[in-house]
Formats: C-alpha cells, structure tokens, sequence
C-alpha cells in the first residue's frame, strides 16, 4: 500500500520561502507523477505541479508546474531518499492553505488522475 | 484552462435514497484520436481527510469502492451517482478534468443525510 508523508514548517513569513517534502513509501516511484495540490477555502482543490520520474536514475523526470505559480515553484525529486520537494517563493498570506502531495497515474507523455494522497499540511503564511 | 463546474453546490437526500451529482466542462474531456476516452475523475473527501479517488476515466471504478457509487457522461457533461445513500457518505464530492493541463478540479458538491 502506498504511503506518502509530508513534512515541512507549518508557519512562513511573507515575502519568505515555503517549503515542504513528501516521503514515499510501500510502492515503486518508476512511472508515476509526484504532485503538489493546495486546497484553500476561497480557491478550492488547485494543484500546483508534478515531478515525473521514467526510471532513469540519470534523469529524475521533467516538470509540469501551474501556469500561475510557475515563476515562484520548484519541484524536485530525490530517488535515493524516495522523496520529492516542494519549493514555493515569495509566499503571501494568499499562499496560506492545506498543501498534499500526491501520485498522479500517467505516462511518458501524459499524467491523469490521482489515486494516493497524503493527509495533508496546513501552511499558514503570517509574520 | 478547462474550467469545471458542479451542480448542485449541496444536496440532501435520505438514508437509501439515490444521490445524482453533476459536472460540466467547459470544453469537451473525450479524446477521440487514440482512446476514445473521457479524461474526468471523482473525488470524495471527508472532513479532516484528503481526498479518496473514487472513479476515473468517467466510469471506472477504483479498486475498493462500493459498487453504490457510478460514473457516467461524455464529452463535457458527467454524473456521479450514488444509487443508495449511507450514513458513511457524507462527504464532498469534486470532479477533475485531466485532458490538458493544467489538470482542474470543480468547486466541490457538498452531500448530506436529508
């Protein structure tokens, strides 16, 4: 059974960086997307990047970032440790929500749906 | 980006009853040059928890979820039924395109026991 596991400070200043891990358990990292979401009152689900990782231990996979974050996200991804990295820049209280990582199904050329989540941590943005 | 909207936002329906969600995008989710298939998922989540994928590819039921639950529609309208509601449902529920990216949720349906 899959398990994923975040980790990372509840609490970021503005202007500061957010950054949270995800450990992956239980299951193979070949093949799969590993995904940020945020869940948020006023925006809802809104996902916000996926690492993807083919099997080659050389190439730890290419990027899928949201349009709207992309120039303030970095997500990377570490085979040795089974885990993946979230880093979100420039933080502001509108960045404050419950942030998941998540196996995404997908392939070479396409990602799908998500079928493990996380638990889930909220991330509050306040100085 | 594909923009998903469900309706209703809520809904109340008895113990046993039927529940029927919907879900509309605003361009069509099949892909007709390879698969034939409609790139949409459901999700439930229930209070504190994430949320649990309950169907894919429109129709498909994930491993583990009760036969109750169905998915059906094509193109860019999509139902979620629930055939007889119990207690354990109580939920909200989201739909989620992933025919392009970036992949888009819906703003979530709440269900309740009438």
């Amino acid at each position: 059974q899959v398990q994923l596991q975040e980790s990372g400070p509840r609490l970021v200043k503005p202007s500061e960086t957010l950054s949270l891990t995800c450990d992956i358990s239980g299951g193979s990292i070949y093949s799969y997307y590993w995904s940020w979401i945020r869940q948020s009152p006023g925006k809802g689900l809104e996902w916000i990047g996926s690492i993807y990782f083919a099997g080659d231990m050389y190439n730890t996979g290419g990027t899928k970032y949201s349009p709207s974050l992309r120039s303030r996200i970095s997500i990377s991804l570490d085979t040795s440790k089974s885990q993946f990295s979230l880093k979100l820049r420039s933080v502001t209280a509108a960045d404050t929500a419950v942030y998941f990582c998540a196996r995404q199904v997908g392939n070479d050329y396409d990602s799908y749906y998500f079928d493990y989540w996380a638990r889930g941590t909220l991330v509050t943005v306040s100085s | 980006d594909i923009v998903m909207t469900q309706s209703p936002d809520s809904l109340a329906v008895s113990l046993g009853e039927r529940a029927t969600i919907n879900c509309r995008s605003s361009q069509s989710v099949l892909y007709r040059h390879n698969n034939n298939k409609n790139y949409l998922a459901w999700y439930q989540q229930k209070p504190g928890q994430p949320p649990k994928l309950l169907i894919y590819w429109a129709s498909t039921r994930e491993s583990g979820v009760p036969d109750r639950f169905s998915g059906s529609g094509s193109g860019t309208d999509f139902t979620l039924t629930i055939s007889s509601l119990q207690a354990e449902d109580v939920a909200l529920y989201y739909c989620q395109q992933y025919y392009s990216s970036p992949p888009t949720f819906g703003q979530g349906t709440r269900l309740e026991i009438k």
